[in-house]
This record gives C-alpha cells, structure tokens and sequence, in this order.
C-alpha cells in the first residue's frame, strides 16, 4: 500500500536558519502530495501541494517540489520565523482523486528566537 | 478559505458512553469526508470514507460496528464511537472534500479530543 516517510523531529534551528524537511514515498500510479501544517492548538491547514512530477508548490515562503524520480517532496524554506513553529506532515493522495490521505508521521518543528 | 466546523472539541465521559462527533461544511458541498484518528506522536490514520448518501468505507482493522459514520447531507457527517472504552481515547479529525473537479484539496476540522475514563 501507500506509504510516506519523514524525517522525525523535533527539528529546532534558530531564526532565520534554512530549512529542509525530508519526505519520501511509496505509491502506485501518479499521487498527488500535500504537506499540512498543524499550529499549536489547532487543526492541520494546507500548507502547499503537487499534482504531478516536477511541480513546485510554495505558500508562505516554503516550497516543495514533486520529484518522480527520488519518490520526494521535500520541504524547505529559506528563512525560518518563530512563527514557524508547528507539526509539519506530508501527505499523498492516491491517483484516483477520491480518496483519503496518507499522511507521514509529522515532524515537530522548533524555532528559537 | 473553505471551513470545517468540527464539534465538540473535547470530550470526557466514561466508559460505555456513546459519543457523536459532528463534522460540517460551512461555505461548501462536501461530497466526500473523511475520519481521521491520531495518535500521540503518530500520524493521523485513516478511519474511513463517507460519501453523502451512501454507506462509508472503512479502513482494514477499524470496526464499522464500533465507529458508527452518517453523512445524510452535503454539510454534514457525523462519527458515533458506541459504548466507548479507554482505548478509544485519541484525538479525532474530519476532513470534509468538494466534488468537482476530483481530487480537491481536504479541508480539515480542528478535531475532537475524546478521553475515556
């Protein structure tokens, strides 16, 4: 079945530091991905998504790019804020377009001022 | 940007109590939705699939007589965990899709904390 790896945290870098949160995957066909992110306190948001291979998402300063190739999607973004802080999880979406998520196991972020 | 309203977000009651989890669509049709549980420290785990006005499917190894799902409109879908016991505790999640065109990014509620004591 599906699957989703991804680096396990937590991850805390100080501010403005570059970041890059690895996420692999195993699928049939063509998923699309998602990485959501979940602020402390509150439900997961979209963060940014792929549809197909090479695809770039970004949202907010972070980007992903969908790489057929490696299985990846990885996150990363040039200058971490505070604000930042929060559970980033990355997801696929089986080819089908109706289906459920699978999502990786989430990675804790922590930035210090 | 398209809302859920997940309801209630917490829950505490004890052990053989039935619970329902109210999930709804407030600015869209949601043609499909989604239950989610999670872990402390895991990921979230699929439950099962509801499409409005048909039986939901369930993931292998969630129990459809223990995990009652009702999606009786285009805005609404509810969760019922029936006589519920510790292990059921866990935080709840729904997620909540438009139809067309397939393949429209999950919006999801803030989720239901469920503890059973």
């Amino acid at each position: 079945g599906d699957s989703v790896t991804q680096m396990e945290g937590p991850v805390t870098l100080s501010e403005e530091a570059f970041l890059t949160i690895n996420c692999t995957y195993t699928a049939t066909g063509y998923p699309s991905l998602f990485w959501y992110v979940q602020y402390p306190g509150e439900g997961l948001q979209l963060l940014l998504k792929a549809t197909k291979a090479d695809d770039k998402g970004s949202n907010k300063g972070f980007e992903a790019t969908y790489r057929k190739e490696t299985t990846s999607f990885h996150l990363e973004k040039g200058s971490v804020q505070v604000s930042d802080s929060a559970v980033y999880f990355c997801a696929l979406r089986g080819g089908g377009g109706a289906d459920g998520l699978t999502f990786g196991k989430g990675t804790h972020l922590i930035i210090q001022p | 940007g398209a809302v859920v309203s997940q309801h209630p977000s917490r829950v505490i009651c004890k052990s053989g109590t039935s619970v329902k989890i109210e999930c709804r669509s407030l600015d869209f049709q949601a043609t499909t939705m989604f239950w989610y549980r999670q872990f402390p420290k895991k990921s979230l785990m699929l439950m099962a699939t509801s499409n409005e006005g048909s039986k939901a499917t369930y993931e292998q190894g969630v129990e459809k007589d223990k995990f009652l799902i009702n999606h009786a409109s285009l805005t609404l879908s509810t969760l019922t965990v029936t006589s519920a016991h510790p292990e059921d505790s866990s935080f709840y999640i729904c997620s909540a899709s438009g139809g067309t065109p397939l393949g429209q990014p999950q919006h999801f509620g803030d989720g239901t904390r469920l503890s059973i004591l």
